[in-house]
């Protein structure tokens, strides 16, 4: 099963918008990581956030991080057509320190 | 880019075969994974390596078998592959496990036929 859940599951935006995605998960967590997949091609790493942060910035990029609600949000600022692409949240589970669990992803669609 | 490589990048099986999937990394990472991708479940993990001839089971191990001989090399074997096995496996390295960013390699499409 999975451990994320991102929402929505299918995003649809105009280039210079803000895209927010969120990523739901049900047990405690070392990190939540975020990643991007692009058509055909492997994942991408964007962000690594703590369980004992609550956000963190890298480019335009914004990670948060509510470890009371189990709960995180990718904000894009500034979308182009190039952050097309589907969105992945990976949680670090307390007391397994070897894998991630991937969530099913957010399909974000930046158009003109 | 990481240096992973997987191959082959694409394969094209009949039902009751055996096939091994390589994936060679530069990078001297300790950890070694095994995903395979599925539009209705996203990214599941099959296998994973913690070091030269330590692995464990992921979360959808049946049918599938690993092993890793050398630092560089990891192989994910379909004993006797089957149709439900049609899918893209993604392999992806990370020197500190879970606690690190990890990278994937492009990805093999599998097709089960």
């Amino acid at each position: 099963s999975q451990q994320g859940e991102e929402d929505p599951q299918a995003l649809s935006i105009q280039e210079g918008e803000n895209a927010t995605m969120n990523c739901s998960y049900k047990t405690s967590i070392n990190n939540l990581q975020w990643y991007r997949q692009n058509s055909g091609r492997g994942l991408v790493h964007l962000i690594l956030i703590r369980s004992n942060e609550r956000e963190k910035h890298s480019g335009r990029l914004r990670v948060t991080l509510d470890t009371s609600k189990k709960s995180s949000s990718l904000l894009i600022t500034a979308s182009r057509a190039a952050d097309t692409a589907s969105y992945f949240c990976a949680t670090a589970n307390t007391g397994t320190a070897s894998k991630l669990t991937f969530g099913t992803g957010t399909r974000l669609q930046v158009t003109l | 880019d990481a240096g992973i490589t997987q191959s082959p990048r694409h394969k094209v099986t009949e039902t009751g075969t055996p096939v091994t999937l390589r994936c060679h990394q530069t990078e001297n990472h300790r950890y070694m994974y095994w995903y395979r991708q599925d539009p209705e479940h996203g990214l599941r993990l099959i296998h994973y390596s913690y070091g030269v001839k330590d692995t464990d089971k992921g979360e959808v191990s049946d049918g599938y078998s690993v092993s890793r001989s050398k630092t560089e090399d990891f192989l994910l074997t379909l004993e006797s592959a089957t149709s439900s096995q049609t899918s893209v496996y993604f392999c992806a390295i990370s020197e500190g496990g879970a606690n690190t960013e990890a990278f994937f390699g492009q990805g093999t499409r599998l097709t089960v036929v």
